[in-house]
């Protein structure tokens, strides 16, 4: 595709359920990562991919957050038994390796909201 | 992780050029600076990225000074389209950092008529 495409746009769940979000990288992108954006605050790093590996997990805030990706491309990111806390935006970016002089393009987001 | 020091707001009027100014004094030398911008809450929006020579694109220009401490973005003839936070990065250097990009608290840049 053009971008980087994330889905859904828009989840609301009930505190306890599990969510997957959806992330379709720019097609040939090897490099994937994960962030996540709380109401008025910054951009947080959860997990970075290389191909179908996640070398850097540093950023998941429990084990309750898992991630994967498959056949180098599509990535999925698990919250299970959500919080509210959980209730932010989460952003999918990509980039064509791993390199200081790439470029990394972010998707929409996925807004979640734990009621 | 070298650090970026940025006003938390500017102003600017419509037409006129916007300059947002950067500090990166620790950088390392094959350390880039990365700008991008969000609007509202999507996803951020890349802009430019340069090394040590300046730059220009179809957005931007950016500026970094010969020592390499700081950098200028500008925004030649702003419009009320370009009100958002600009985030000022300093990439990563790779290896176990993987190239990630850590994001400040960035500039807030309203742009009024």
């Amino acid at each position: 595709g053009a971008g980087v495409s994330q889905s859904p746009s828009n989840k609301v769940t009930e505190k306890g359920k599990d969510v997957e979000l959806r992330c379709d990288p720019i097609s040939g992108h090897t490099a994937l990562y994960w962030y996540r954006q709380s109401l008025g605050q910054g951009l947080e790093f959860l997990i970075y991919f290389q191909g179908n590996s996640a070398p850097d997990k540093s950023g998941l805030p429990s084990d309750r957050f898992s991630a994967e990706r498959t056949g180098g491309s599509v990535s999925t990111l698990t919250i299970q038994r959500t919080q509210q806390e959980d209730s932010a935006v989460y952003l999918c970016a990509s980039s064509f390796r791993q390199g200081r002089g790439d470029t990394i393009y972010f998707g929409e987001g996925s807004w979640l909201t734990v009621v | 992780d070298a650090k970026t020091t940025q006003p938390p707001s500017m102003d600017c009027a419509e037409g006129r050029a916007a300059n947002l100014p950067c500090n990166h004094s620790t950088i390392s030398g094959n350390e880039y600076v990365y700008w991008y911008r969000q609007i509202h809450s999507q996803g951020p929006q890349y802009i430019i990225h340069g090394l040590k020579n300046n730059e220009t694109n179809e957005m931007a220009s950016l500026i970094i000074t010969e020592d390499r401490k700081s950098s200028t973005l500008i925004l030649p003839h702003a419009t009320l389209r370009d009100t958002a936070v600009y985030y000022c990065i300093v990439r990563d250097a790779g290896g176990t950092s993987y190239g990630k990009l850590t994001f400040g608290q960035g500039t807030i840049l309203t742009v009024h008529p």
